[in-house]
Order: C-alpha cells, then sequence, then structure tokens
C-alpha cells in the first residue's frame, strides 16, 4: 500500500545536538511539507518542497533545515539553534495539479520529538 | 494572507447526539476548505474537502460541511455521533494562488455514553 513513512516514532535530543527526522514516500507525490504541532495549537508549516532540489520556508523555519534530494524523500533537520523543539512533527505530502494548485495533503503518523 | 479560527476548543458531546464544529476562515483570494481528523498518536486523515460546485460536502462516514462565502464558515456537522467520533478535528483553508495549508487550532470531539 502506498503512503508516508516518518521514523523513528519517538526521538530524543540533548542540549545541543542536530538530528534528523524521516520522511518517505512511495505515493509518487510531487510536494512534500513539514508540520509542527504543539499541545492545543494547530499546525503550522516549517518547510515545503514543490519539486526535487527546491524548498521553500513557511512559517518557522529558523532553527530547521531541510533537503530535497530525492521525489521520495523529504528529511528535516531540527539544529541546536531551534531553541524549543519539543514537538509532534508531521510529515505530509500531495500531488501538484496543473494549473489547479495542489491536491489535499496525505499525511504519515508523526515523530514526537524530545529533549532530554 | 489567510487564517482559520476554530472557535471551540473542545466540543463535549453525548453518544447518538448531533454535533456541530465550527470553522470560519479570512482570506483575500478564492480558497479550498478541508477538514482533517487526527486520533491519538497518529497523523492526519482527509475528512473532506471543498474545491469547487455543491457546497454541501459529505463524508462516508455521515459527516457533512457547508461552504458559506458569506459568512466565511465551513463548519462540519454529524446528526448522530458514535464513541468512536472521539478525536481532535482540523479545519484548513488553502488560497488558490498558494501551495500550502494553514491550519486552525483544532477542536477535540469528545464523545460521552
Amino acid at each position: 500500500d502506498g503512503g508516508i513513512t516518518q521514523s523513528p516514532k519517538y526521538l530524543f535530543r540533548k542540549e545541543g545536538q542536530n538530528v534528523t527526522l524521516s520522511c518517505e514516500q512511495n505515493l509518487n507525490h510531487d510536494a512534500m511539507y513539514w508540520y509542527r504541532q504543539d499541545p492545543g495549537q494547530g499546525l503550522r508549516l516549517i518547510y515545503y518542497s514543490q519539486i526535487v532540489n527546491d524548498f521553500q520556508k513557511g512559517d518557522i523555519a529558523e532553527g530547521y533545515s531541510v533537503s530535497r534530494e530525492k521525489k521520495e524523500s523529504f528529511p528535516l533537520t531540527v539544529t541546536s539553534a531551534q531553541k524549543n523543539p519539543t514537538a509532534f512533527y508531521l510529515c505530509a505530502s500531495t500531488k501538484v495539479i496543473q494549473g489547479a494548485g495542489v491536491g489535499p495533503q496525505h499525511f504519515g503518523d508523526g515523530t514526537r520529538l524530545s529533549i532530554l | 494572507a489567510q487564517s482559520v479560527t476554530q472557535l471551540d476548543s473542545q466540543v463535549p458531546v453525548f453518544e447518538e447526539a448531533p454535533v456541530e464544529l465550527r470553522c470560519n476562515y479570512s482570506s483575500s483570494v478564492s480558497v479550498y476548505l478541508f477538514w482533517y481528523v487526527q486520533y491519538p498518536n497518529q497523523g492526519l486523515q482527509l475528512l473532506l474537502k471543498y474545491l469547487s460546485g455543491s457546497t454541501l460536502v459529505e463524508s462516508i462516514n455521515g459527516f457533512e460541511a457547508e461552504f458559506n462565502k458569506s459568512q466565511t464558515s465551513f463548519h462540519l456537522r454529524k446528526p448522530s455521533v458514535h464513541i468512536s467520533d472521539t478525536a481532535e478535528y482540523f479545519c484548513a483553508v488553502m488560497g488558490t494562488g498558494r501551495r500550502a495549508l494553514t491550519f486552525g487550532s483544532g477542536t477535540r470531539l469528545q464523545v460521552q455514553p
């Protein structure tokens, strides 16, 4: 079955460390997204990518970095510059529809990041 | 710029009762509208969407939402809820020129026996 795989499900980081969250999709979707979810808040967009080797900052990109070397993969690195990284991180993907924008987004099951 | 407001952070309701989860949005351009559902420790699942056409959209599990352009609303309704509907529900909007969703803060639906 096609879908989006995020790993690991739980991740712990020490102060000053960079950590990378994995996101892989086999839906042949063009666009991929990273969101951060905090308790009592909606999802906030960190980065998104419409095509390989191109990505744009979302609303809260500071302290994060991404790469898009393959269509199927969109890893997110939480750097030590991110002062409050404890959150639930969700990856999503969608198909780009020519002349009509993008379709609904499909989500992975998320990675919960905690600081030790 | 776009924004989404979900006025109710929690909605408790008894099983088999009707429910309405409210969503209002603001946008300077035409929008697409979505409702997603999230079960604990999982990602979001698309519940229903409005892209164009009929303003009343339905999901396969009995939910429906109506796009009201004049009131800039997209409220979610179900005539009779089940225990299994207990989850968090997110309203989201995407402007036609934008390539990403803007989410509301979510409404936790708690169905009690």
